[in-house]
């Protein structure tokens, strides 16, 4: 069965320190993979995607993350973190269906970031 | 351009009763998703509809269901509410059903 497996619960960095969160995924084919950031009592903002091509994906807000087929990785990373980055992370596949539609995420756990000043 | 907007966004219900969300899409996307997210079991996938058609379900009772309007509007309606029903239920939409997703800031249900 497909599955997001995100190993920290919780992270704590250094404002200014670098970050790097940590998504590993269970699926038969070439995914959809995305990460999303949820602040309190918010909904999930997309931060970045991956569909195809270049493994290195730019997204908002200073965040990059690289898909590594052979790992099955698609890990999150910021060079220098900021106060405003503290919020839960959350790594997530798209699966493609017989009609094409990607419709259903598989969600992992989450990874809580908090930022020390 | 407007988000994906979600009523209510808090709700207070009783065990038994049923209930109703809505959700209106971007302008223009078509496809409307549906997630659980409890602490328990994280962000659970309901159902996704484009086009007034169900495409896909999640695995829960079919005390859960939904349904989508020919403007893109959604509604998803929970019947007999049960406790463990208490979740922040989050709308998603997207232009296709091949296209990342946008999500509503969530509709916040408690069961009492």
């Amino acid at each position: 069965a497909q599955s997001v497996t995100q190993p920290d619960i919780h992270i704590t960095v250094s404002e200014g320190a670098s970050l790097e969160l940590r998504c590993n995924y269970s699926y038969g084919a070439t995914p959809y993979l995305f990460w999303y950031v949820q602040s309190p009592g918010q909904g999930l903002q997309l931060l970045l995607k991956y569909f195809s091509g270049d493994t290195l994906v730019q997204g908002i807000k200073g965040f990059e993350a690289e898909f590594k087929r052979s790992q099955s990785s698609f890990n999150l990373r910021k060079p220098s973190v900021h106060w405003s980055d503290a919020a839960e992370y959350f790594c997530a596949v798209g699966l493609m269906n017989y009609g094409g539609s990607q419709g259903n995420l598989i969600f992992g756990k989450g990874t809580k970031l908090s930022v020390k000043p | 351009k407007a988000g994906v907007t979600q009523t209510p966004r808090y709700l207070i219900k009783t065990r038994g009763q049923q209930v109703t969300l809505s959700c209106s899409p971007i302008s223009g996307h078509r496809s409307v998703s549906w997630y659980q997210q409890t602490p328990g079991q994280g962000l659970q996938f309901l159902f996704e509809y484009f086009s007034e058609t169900q495409r896909n379900k999640g695995n829960f009772p079919g005390r859960f269901s939904g349904r989508q309007f020919s403007n893109s509007r959604s509604e998803m309606n929970v019947s007999t509410l049960e406790l463990g029903d208490s979740a922040l239920y989050l709308c998603a939409s997207s232009k296709t059903s091949s296209d990342e997703q946008f999500f509503g800031p969530g509709t916040r249900l408690t069961v009492l």
